[in-house]
């Protein structure tokens, strides 16, 4: 049984750039949450997608945006990067129903410069 | 304004000894309380969790304990092993998964042979 996948593991890119993160959720889970962790700090809930809907939104501006597949798997997207970009982008799936366990993947190291 | 708090950065402790890691919370809505281990590198992993209708909860040698009047949650370990050596994140959701979870910075976790 996989568990959460993120791809890539490893990302470098440009103030200005855009970029994309992609994240297969554990089998037979549905929604998908996506986090932001910096560096000493605990991760931040970005935004969560359901039904291919964004459901729930955390304290992000509009430059980072969200896909969710019919097959439940999901992208994030930032645009015009910035370097306080730079973080760890964590992504977990659950159960709609069972929201309070979100299982981790292991996340994608992005670098601004 | 933090609204999950862990006020302790580290934490050392012996092998075969009892950790106990704390964790403090302002926001009365919520309604579940979970328990992550980090290691370096990788995702956080979801170990314990607890809901504000029960005051204690066990799973092998971990337990957590919910204290709603102070606002105030534990994890024990015990006994400690060397691999148990990690960085632990206290989290917490309101009831129905609205605004994801909220984390605290972590502590870390130092297990002494």
């Amino acid at each position: 049984d996989a568990g959460v996948t993120q791809s890539p593991t490893h990302l470098i890119k440009t103030r200005g750039q855009q970029v994309t993160l992609r994240c297969s959720p554990k089998s037979g889970h549905d929604t998908v949450s996506w986090y932001q962790q910096a560096l000493g700090q605990g991760p931040q809930f970005i935004f969560q997608y359901y039904e291919e809907e964004e459901r729930q939104r955390g304290n992000f501006p509009d430059r980072f945006s969200g896909h969710q597949f019919p097959n439940y798997s999901s992208e994030l997207n930032v645009n015009a990067l910035l370097l306080g970009d730079s973080a760890l982008y964590l992504c977990a799936s659950s159960f709609k129903w069972t929201l309070y366990e979100q299982y981790f993947g292991p996340g994608t190291r992005l670098t601004v410069t | 304004d933090q609204q999950v708090k862990q006020n302790s950065p580290s934490l050392s402790v012996q092998e075969g000894r009892i950790s106990i890691l704390n964790c403090d919370y302002t926001n009365s809505m919520f309604d579940y309380f979970l328990w992550y281990k980090k290691y370096p590198a990788e995702g956080p992993t979801f170990l314990i969790s607890i809901s504000s209708i029960k005051d204690k909860n066990e799973d092998g040698r971990f337990t957590v304990f919910l204290n709603k009047s102070a606002k105030h949650l534990s994890l024990h370990i015990v006994p400690s092993q060397p691999g148990d050596s990690a960085v632990y994140f206290c989290a917490a959701m309101p009831g129905g998964g609205a605004d994801g979870l909220t984390f605290g910075k972590g502590t870390h976790l130092i297990i002494q042979p």
